[in-house]
Protein backbone atom coordinates (compact mmCIF):
# COMPACT_ATOMS: atom_id res chain seq x y z
CA UNK A 1 0.00 0.00 0.00
CA UNK A 2 1.22 3.25 -0.64
CA UNK A 3 2.06 5.10 2.50
CA UNK A 4 4.09 8.38 3.33
CA UNK A 5 5.82 9.29 6.56
CA UNK A 6 7.09 12.74 7.90
CA UNK A 7 8.87 11.79 10.96
CA UNK A 8 9.01 15.52 12.48
CA UNK A 9 6.07 17.27 14.00
CA UNK A 10 7.51 20.12 14.35
CA UNK A 11 10.86 21.99 12.98
CA UNK A 12 12.83 25.12 14.12
CA UNK A 13 14.68 27.27 12.09
CA UNK A 14 16.27 30.41 12.20
CA UNK A 15 15.33 33.13 9.96
CA UNK A 16 17.83 33.18 7.02
CA UNK A 17 19.29 29.72 7.36
CA UNK A 18 18.58 26.41 5.68
CA UNK A 19 15.73 24.65 6.15
CA UNK A 20 14.73 20.83 5.50
CA UNK A 21 11.17 19.07 6.45
CA UNK A 22 11.69 15.27 5.76
CA UNK A 23 9.22 12.94 3.67
CA UNK A 24 9.84 9.26 3.57
CA UNK A 25 7.43 7.25 1.12
CA UNK A 26 6.36 3.75 0.07
CA UNK A 27 4.81 2.81 -2.77
CA UNK A 28 4.47 -0.17 -5.35
CA UNK A 29 5.39 1.37 -8.97
CA UNK A 30 6.90 4.71 -9.95
CA UNK A 31 5.94 7.44 -7.08
CA UNK A 32 4.26 10.67 -7.79
CA UNK A 33 5.26 12.61 -4.97
CA UNK A 34 3.94 15.96 -3.90
CA UNK A 35 4.66 18.56 -1.05
CA UNK A 36 1.87 21.06 -0.53
CA UNK A 37 1.83 23.81 2.25
CA UNK A 38 -1.12 24.93 4.74
CA UNK A 39 -1.11 28.75 6.15
CA UNK A 40 -3.63 29.12 9.56
CA UNK A 41 -7.25 28.10 8.29
CA UNK A 42 -6.54 28.03 4.95
CA UNK A 43 -6.23 25.33 2.40
CA UNK A 44 -3.42 23.82 0.88
CA UNK A 45 -0.95 25.58 -1.76
CA UNK A 46 0.89 23.27 -4.38
CA UNK A 47 4.34 23.83 -3.92
CA UNK A 48 5.84 21.70 -6.14
CA UNK A 49 5.91 17.84 -7.22
CA UNK A 50 8.20 14.70 -8.77
CA UNK A 51 6.86 12.56 -11.42
CA UNK A 52 9.65 11.72 -13.51
CA UNK A 53 12.56 13.62 -15.03
CA UNK A 54 15.40 15.13 -12.47
CA UNK A 55 15.83 14.41 -8.79
CA UNK A 56 15.92 18.24 -8.00
CA UNK A 57 12.70 19.80 -8.22
CA UNK A 58 12.07 23.27 -7.66
CA UNK A 59 9.16 24.68 -6.95
CA UNK A 60 7.20 27.62 -5.77
CA UNK A 61 8.54 30.81 -3.12
CA UNK A 62 12.12 29.27 -3.23
CA UNK A 63 11.09 25.54 -2.52
CA UNK A 64 12.81 22.61 -3.76
CA UNK A 65 12.68 19.29 -2.97
CA UNK A 66 15.31 16.24 -3.50
CA UNK A 67 13.77 12.63 -4.97
CA UNK A 68 16.45 9.80 -3.37
CA UNK A 69 15.18 6.91 -4.82
CA UNK A 70 17.26 4.19 -2.65
CA UNK A 71 16.68 6.03 0.38
CA UNK A 72 12.98 6.30 -0.34
CA UNK A 73 12.77 10.46 0.39
CA UNK A 74 11.88 13.58 -0.66
CA UNK A 75 12.86 16.52 1.55
CA UNK A 76 12.05 19.56 1.35
CA UNK A 77 14.41 22.11 0.99
CA UNK A 78 15.04 25.81 1.12
CA UNK A 79 18.42 27.61 1.65
CA UNK A 80 17.47 30.61 3.47
CA UNK A 81 14.27 30.33 5.44
CA UNK A 82 11.60 33.20 6.03
CA UNK A 83 9.51 33.82 8.92
CA UNK A 84 6.75 33.61 6.35
CA UNK A 85 7.36 30.44 5.25
CA UNK A 86 6.21 29.35 9.46
CA UNK A 87 3.19 27.01 8.36
CA UNK A 88 2.27 23.09 8.13
CA UNK A 89 4.02 21.56 5.57
CA UNK A 90 2.38 18.01 3.83
CA UNK A 91 4.07 15.60 1.90
CA UNK A 92 1.83 13.87 0.13
CA UNK A 93 2.10 10.56 -2.32
CA UNK A 94 -0.37 9.41 -5.63
CA UNK A 95 -2.38 6.89 -4.73
CA UNK A 96 -2.68 3.30 -6.87
CA UNK A 97 -2.57 4.17 -9.97
CA UNK A 98 -5.98 2.15 -10.71
CA UNK A 99 -7.72 4.38 -8.08
CA UNK A 100 -8.11 7.54 -10.02
CA UNK A 101 -4.78 10.07 -8.46
CA UNK A 102 -6.17 10.42 -5.01
CA UNK A 103 -3.43 11.53 -2.55
CA UNK A 104 -2.25 9.55 0.61
CA UNK A 105 -1.03 12.68 2.86
CA UNK A 106 1.89 12.23 5.81
CA UNK A 107 0.79 13.35 9.33
CA UNK A 108 2.06 17.14 8.17
CA UNK A 109 4.94 19.11 9.50
CA UNK A 110 4.96 22.22 11.72
CA UNK A 111 7.70 24.69 10.44
CA UNK A 112 8.73 27.68 13.00
CA UNK A 113 11.01 30.51 11.46
CA UNK A 114 12.07 32.30 14.30
CA UNK A 115 13.73 36.01 13.73
CA UNK B 1 -8.06 32.79 -12.66
CA UNK B 2 -10.69 31.78 -10.06
CA UNK B 3 -9.43 29.01 -7.79
CA UNK B 4 -11.67 26.43 -5.94
CA UNK B 5 -14.38 27.71 -4.03
CA UNK B 6 -16.29 26.55 -0.81
CA UNK B 7 -19.31 26.90 1.04
CA UNK B 8 -20.14 27.73 3.65
CA UNK B 9 -16.89 28.39 5.18
CA UNK B 10 -18.45 27.50 8.50
CA UNK B 11 -21.53 25.30 9.43
CA UNK B 12 -22.73 24.86 13.03
CA UNK B 13 -25.35 22.24 13.44
CA UNK B 14 -26.91 19.71 15.86
CA UNK B 15 -26.30 16.20 16.38
CA UNK B 16 -28.89 14.00 14.11
CA UNK B 17 -29.47 17.25 11.30
CA UNK B 18 -28.45 16.71 7.87
CA UNK B 19 -25.73 18.85 6.14
CA UNK B 20 -24.61 19.77 2.68
CA UNK B 21 -21.09 21.31 1.36
CA UNK B 22 -20.33 22.41 -1.81
CA UNK B 23 -17.92 22.61 -4.15
CA UNK B 24 -17.22 24.90 -7.05
CA UNK B 25 -13.93 23.29 -8.69
CA UNK B 26 -11.52 25.28 -11.25
CA UNK B 27 -13.48 26.00 -14.71
CA UNK B 28 -12.52 23.25 -17.33
CA UNK B 29 -10.80 20.70 -14.49
CA UNK B 30 -12.23 16.93 -14.95
CA UNK B 31 -10.54 15.39 -11.51
CA UNK B 32 -12.48 16.34 -8.05
CA UNK B 33 -11.74 15.51 -4.70
CA UNK B 34 -13.44 15.46 -1.10
CA UNK B 35 -10.91 15.06 1.80
CA UNK B 36 -11.25 15.32 5.49
CA UNK B 37 -9.25 17.06 7.82
CA UNK B 38 -9.32 16.26 11.87
CA UNK B 39 -6.90 16.23 14.26
CA UNK B 40 -6.86 12.91 15.24
CA UNK B 41 -7.11 11.55 11.58
CA UNK B 42 -4.98 14.09 9.58
CA UNK B 43 -6.11 14.37 6.06
CA UNK B 44 -8.11 11.52 4.58
CA UNK B 45 -9.58 10.97 1.40
CA UNK B 46 -13.43 10.61 0.70
CA UNK B 47 -14.43 10.43 -2.65
CA UNK B 48 -13.12 11.35 -6.41
CA UNK B 49 -15.12 11.92 -9.44
CA UNK B 50 -13.70 12.04 -12.92
CA UNK B 51 -15.48 13.34 -15.98
CA UNK B 52 -18.90 11.36 -16.63
CA UNK B 53 -17.19 7.48 -15.07
CA UNK B 54 -18.26 6.51 -11.49
CA UNK B 55 -17.37 8.08 -8.75
CA UNK B 56 -14.88 6.53 -6.30
CA UNK B 57 -16.40 5.95 -2.62
CA UNK B 58 -13.75 3.95 -1.53
CA UNK B 59 -12.95 6.73 1.45
CA UNK B 60 -16.59 7.60 2.59
CA UNK B 61 -16.45 6.47 6.15
CA UNK B 62 -20.06 5.82 6.59
CA UNK B 63 -23.02 5.08 4.59
CA UNK B 64 -24.31 8.31 6.32
CA UNK B 65 -21.70 10.38 4.02
CA UNK B 66 -22.54 10.93 0.14
CA UNK B 67 -21.50 13.09 -2.71
CA UNK B 68 -22.87 14.23 -6.12
CA UNK B 69 -21.42 16.42 -9.18
CA UNK B 70 -23.65 17.93 -11.65
CA UNK B 71 -22.67 18.14 -15.31
CA UNK B 72 -19.47 17.57 -14.47
CA UNK B 73 -18.62 20.74 -12.47
CA UNK B 74 -20.02 21.85 -8.90
CA UNK B 75 -20.23 19.07 -5.92
CA UNK B 76 -22.25 18.10 -3.05
CA UNK B 77 -21.16 16.60 -0.11
CA UNK B 78 -24.21 15.60 2.04
CA UNK B 79 -23.37 14.10 5.83
CA UNK B 80 -26.85 12.78 6.98
CA UNK B 81 -27.68 12.28 10.71
CA UNK B 82 -24.40 14.20 11.93
CA UNK B 83 -22.39 12.60 14.73
CA UNK B 84 -19.73 14.93 16.90
CA UNK B 85 -17.29 12.68 15.25
CA UNK B 86 -18.00 13.97 11.80
CA UNK B 87 -16.40 17.82 12.71
CA UNK B 88 -13.68 18.01 10.96
CA UNK B 89 -12.32 20.81 7.98
CA UNK B 90 -13.42 19.76 4.46
CA UNK B 91 -11.55 20.15 1.87
CA UNK B 92 -12.13 19.76 -1.94
CA UNK B 93 -9.60 19.98 -4.38
CA UNK B 94 -10.12 19.73 -8.45
CA UNK B 95 -7.25 18.31 -11.34
CA UNK B 96 -7.19 19.21 -14.80
CA UNK B 97 -6.43 15.39 -15.03
CA UNK B 98 -5.91 12.68 -12.64
CA UNK B 99 -2.39 11.79 -11.43
CA UNK B 100 -1.52 15.41 -11.86
CA UNK B 101 -1.23 18.39 -9.30
CA UNK B 102 -4.67 19.15 -7.19
CA UNK B 103 -5.87 22.40 -6.04
CA UNK B 104 -7.14 22.87 -3.34
CA UNK B 105 -10.26 25.47 -1.46
CA UNK B 106 -10.24 26.91 1.89
CA UNK B 107 -12.10 24.68 3.11
CA UNK B 108 -15.42 24.10 5.28
CA UNK B 109 -15.15 23.80 9.04
CA UNK B 110 -18.31 21.57 10.25
CA UNK B 111 -18.86 21.38 13.70
CA UNK B 112 -21.78 19.61 15.13
CA UNK B 113 -22.52 20.24 18.65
Amino acid sequence: AQSVAQPEDQVNVAEGNPLTVKCTYSVSGNPYLFWYVQYPNRGLQFLLKYITGDNLVKGSYGFEAEFNKSQTSFHLKKPSALVSDSALYFCAVRGPYNQGGKLIFGQGTELSVKP
Amino acid sequence: GAGVSQSPSNKVTEKGKDVELRCDPISGHTALYWYRQSLGQGLEFLIYFQGNSAPDKSGLPSDRFSAERTGGSVSTLTIQRTQQEDSAVYLCASSPREGYEQYFGPGTRLTVT
